[in-house]
């Protein structure tokens, strides 16, 4: 079935810092691909996504590009700030999948970042 | 505005009790869903609706019962046979073609 591992956190860095979190997928086809954002009691907010291979997504400085070779959609900011502290969810949703379940968000397991003044 | 409002924020239950959260959005949206979030274990799919009257399972069912008796409406009810209930629970929607779902803030069950 399809998958989406995230490398673990925590992440701790200080601002300005450059932000790279790493997100692989497993899945047939040609899944489209997101990153959320949840802050601190909140639910999950969009930041970006993908739709097809070497499609980048971006938002508020955040970066991610679908690389169909490598399966990865990794997320990355060039200067992070202490706002941005928070978890941060790769998805996956494959239009392959057959009857209802292609409405289905394979999330990874989030990673928790943290940025320090 | 238009977006997703879930209440309550906190809801304790006691054991053997039914509870009812609530899911409602006004974005037109055909499609809803709801989640389940653990510490360290991502979301995983409860239960969606890709349309009024109809609702199917997702991944983690057991325990749990929905309705879709209006479009704007999507509530889960988690019964007593749901046996480690105290988690965060997110609803989302989406349209019919669902390229992106929006989440609404989240409740947070507790047991008694």
């Amino acid at each position: 079935g399809d998958s989406v591992t995230q490398m673990e956190g925590p992440v701790t860095l200080s601002e300005e810092a450059f932000l790279t979190i790493n997100c692989t997928y497993t899945a047939t086809g040609y899944p489209s691909l997101f990153w959320y954002v949840q802050y601190p009691g909140e639910g999950l907010q969009l930041l970006l996504k993908a739709t097809k291979a070497d499609d980048k997504g971006s938002n508020k400085g955040f970066e991610a590009t679908y690389r169909k070779e490598t399966t990865s959609f990794h997320l990355e900011k060039g200067s992070v700030q202490v706002s941005d502290s928070a978890v941060y969810f790769c998805a996956l949703r494959n239009p392959r999948n057959s009857g209802g379940s292609n409405y289905k968000l394979t999330f990874g397991k989030g990673t928790l970042l943290t940025v320090n003044p | 505005d238009g977006g997703i409002t879930q209440s309550p924020k906190y809801l304790f239950r006691k054991e053997g009790q039914n509870v009812t959260l609530s899911c409602e959005q006004n974005l037109n949206h055909d499609a809803m869903y709801w989640y389940r979030q653990d510490p360290g274990q991502g979301l995983r799919l409860i239960y969606y609706s890709q349309i009024v009257n109809d609702f199917q399972k997702g991944d983690i069912a057991e325990g749990y019962s929905v309705s879709r008796e209006k479009k704007e409406s999507f509530p889960l009810t988690v019964t007593s046979a749901q046996k480690n209930p105290t988690a965060f629970y997110l609803c989302a929607s989406s349209t019919r073609v669902p390229e992106t779902q929006y989440f609404g803030p989240g409740t947070r069950l507790l047991v008694l």
